[in-house]
């Protein structure tokens, strides 16, 4: 099992829609949870940081649930600049990060 | 540009060839990583050097696989007698301060074994 699973999607959305991607672990002794943004063949790109408080960035939130081993990041409005994958991280402790396999997400006119 | 840079962004090589990627971090970034990545897959973790000091490596990283970091500024990654499963963007990244997670990574070197 890996230990960041993603639904690959695609996910596509009309512009001004909301779309929500899920991401879990399977290591709770994971420290360190973010997003990072992947466009079409360039690197990734750190989107946000997650906290357990649940964090807000403009039309992005990010939710974390330690207890159910569970990432969340919502977008709101989403705009055809939105289309990317979207890359959930966890850091175990150590200096590697380790992403999932990433969401992708069109957004249309 | 202060971002990360590589060189070269592609290779082609032939199977059994020796490559060699250069990464050039952030210049005042002490901590640098190698990925690697496949299509459909995300970026997957080789190796880190903390300044010249290579601290952790992947079960990824084989014996083929070398990587360095002579003054604790670029870092080169070498790859012996490729294979065609090689063949993935390797991408390098640079931080400052881990505990904020937030790597830079380059726009990596496509590597393509024949």
């Amino acid at each position: 099992r890996k230990e960041v699973e993603q639904d690959p999607g695609p996910f596509n959305v009309p512009e001004g829609a909301t779309v929500a991607f899920n991401c879990t672990y399977s290591n709770s002794a994971s420290q360190s949870f973010f997003w990072y943004r992947q466009d079409c063949r360039k690197e990734p790109k750190l989107l946000m940081s997650v906290y357990s408080s649940g964090n807000e960035d403009g039309r992005f939130t990010a939710q974390l649930n330690r207890a159910s081993q569970y990432i969340s990041l919502l977008i709101r409005d989403s705009k055809l600049s939105d289309s990317a994958t979207y890359l959930c991280v966890v850091n175990r402790g150590g200096y590697a990060l380790n992403f999932g396999k990433g969401t992708s997400l069109l957004v249309t006119p | 540009d202060t971002g990360v840079s590589q060189d070269p962004r592609h290779k082609i090589t032939k199977r059994g060839q020796n490559v060699t990627f250069r990464c050039d971090p952030i210049s005042e970034h002490n901590r640098l990583y190698w990925y690697r990545q496949t299509l459909g897959q995300g970026p997957e973790f080789l190796t880190y050097f903390q300044n010249e000091a290579q601290l952790e490596k992947s079960r990824l990283l084989s014996d083929r696989f070398s990587a360095e970091r002579p003054k604790g500024s670029f870092s080169t990654l070498e790859i012996q007698r490729t294979e065609q499963g090689d063949s993935a963007m390797y991408l390098c990244a640079s931080s400052l301060d881990f505990g904020t997670g937030e790597q830079y990574f380059g726009p990596g070197t496509r590597l393509t074994v024949t």
